[in-house]
């Protein structure tokens, strides 16, 4: 049971290069979610999917896009990166009434030079 | 705008020492406070706490949600190395299945 799959795990991207970072779960969950984490900040919400079809804004969406592509799948893009994208990029799934909250993948490390 | 704020942000102790983690959360329509433990990669669940389960309790571990005061404690008995970690905090409102998390504590356990 994989959970929940992030790729890559780590990239180094200059400024202005583009990439999208995958995510995928296998636990038949309706929601889906993208996190940033940095140092003091806690996690901080990107945009999250409530179910197949939809995607809505969290609290810092500027720079970023998303895709869900399928009940699986859930993508973040950066268009044109920035330096202040470095981050540890969580991707995470959920079932509404779940008693476990969220299921995280591993993260993605991502530096913006 | 939902708002969680963990205390300390940072602590040291002995193994053997008992901590005391405080979350306080402003949240409409609360669902529940949920509580991660994230060592090296991903946050782990540890508790969820609801309207309906107010205490929980797993070995060392036990957290207390306060529905008053709007806040929660996550305790840790005998305290040992491997309980070092950043301790999340979050809350899910019930108007939507997203969580906002806090900063975090970071507590290191020393030998």
């Amino acid at each position: 049971n994989a959970g929940v799959t992030q790729t890559p795990k780590f990239q180094v991207l200059k400024t202005g290069q583009s990439m999208t970072l995958q995510c995928a779960q296998d636990m038949n969950h309706n929601s889906m979610y993208w996190y940033r984490q940095d140092p003091g900040m806690g996690l901080r919400l990107i945009y999250y999917s409530a179910s197949e079809g939809t995607t809505d804004k969290g609290e810092v969406p500027n720079g970023y896009n998303v895709s869900r592509l399928n009940k699986r799948e859930f993508s973040l893009r950066l268009e044109s990166a920035a330096p202040s994208q470095t981050s540890v990029y969580f991707c995470a799934s959920s079932e509404a009434g779940s008693p476990r909250g969220y299921t995280f993948g591993s993260g993605t490390r991502l530096t913006v030079v | 705008e939902d708002k969680v704020v963990q205390s300390p942000l940072s602590l040291v102790v002995h193994e053997g020492d008992t901590v005391t983690l405080n979350c306080s959360y402003e949240v409409t329509n609360f669902r529940s406070l949920l509580w991660y433990k994230q060592e090296k990669k991903a946050p782990t669940f540890l508790f969820m706490l609801t309207s309906s389960g107010i205490e929980k309790k797993s070995g060392r571990l036990s957290s207390i949600l306060d529905k008053k005061e709007l806040s929660s404690i996550l305790n840790i008995t005998a305290t040992q190395t491997g309980d070092s970690a950043i301790y999340l905090c979050a809350v899910e409102p019930g108007t939507a299945s997203k969580l906002t998390f806090g900063t975090g504590t970071r507590l290191q356990v020393t030998l």
